[in-house]
């Protein structure tokens, strides 16, 4: 059965902390993972990753894949009030249109 | 604002009620998905077309019923919902392309209908 797996389901961090967030997947003819915040409603895409090994970068934030591990860590370093959210990564495998198969996310609360 | 809208943003409807949920994108995507998520669990697929046709239903129950007119917009038709249907309703898109040896794959979501159902 195609699966994915977040941790930890919840952390609670002091602002400066440096964070990381953990998914494992188990999906048939895997092409991505991607990592998305939700804050109130719609989640808001962060990074799409296909290639093993290579780091992607956005401000504070990084990730990686690792293909042989079947696994993916989001960074967050220097946490900010702001970065609490829930943190959802989905695992796609191309049938027409895609099918995305999602985590139940890692609810982050960074406190003053 | 991702280029996926989505109208209402919150519905309170009554069992007995028939209402339906759009969602609008404004980014030439092929496939477009309506996502149905409850508290603590993961996101529900509950439809996807591609090029306008449905591909994959995953048993839905008959009282939700998705449309798809274009490419662009995508309906989620209510009628008869039960107190349990109450959740938050997200629509996304999707493309691929094909950049640097390697398939990707671009997925955005609309800002979610709230549903309460009463």
């Amino acid at each position: 059965e195609d699966k994915v797996v977040q941790s930890p389901l919840s952390l609670v961090v002091h602002e400066g902390d440096t964070v990381t967030l953990n998914c494992s997947y188990e999906v048939t003819n895997f092409r991505s993972l991607l990592w998305y915040k939700q804050e109130k409603k719609a989640p808001t895409f962060l990074f799409m990753l296909t290639s093993s090994g290579i780091e992607k970068k956005s401000g504070r934030l990084s990730s990686i894949l690792d293909k042989k591990e079947l696994s993916s860590i989001l960074n967050i370093t220097a946490t900010q009030t702001g970065d609490s959210a829930i943190y959802l990564c989905a695992a796609s495998r191309p049938v027409t249109g895609n099918q995305f198969y999602f985590g139940t996310g890692t609810s982050l609360t960074v406190i003053p | 604002e991702t280029g996926v809208t989505q109208t209402p943003r919150h519905l309170v409807m009554g069992m007995t009620n028939k209402k339906s949920l759009k969602c609008e994108q404004h980014l030439g995507h092929n496939a477009m998905y309506w996502y149905k998520q409850s508290a603590k669990k993961p996101l529900e697929l509950m439809f996807v077309y591609s090029l306008e046709e449905r591909v994959e239903n995953n048993s839905v129950p008959s009282r939700f019923s998705p449309e798809c007119p274009n490419s662009s917009h995508l309906f989620l038709h209510l009628h008869t919902l039960q107190p349990e249907d109450s959740a938050l309703y997200l629509c996304a898109s999707s493309q691929d392309y094909y950049t640097g040896g390697f398939w990707n794959t671009e997925a955005f979501f609309g800002q979610g209908t709230r549903l309460t159902v009463v």
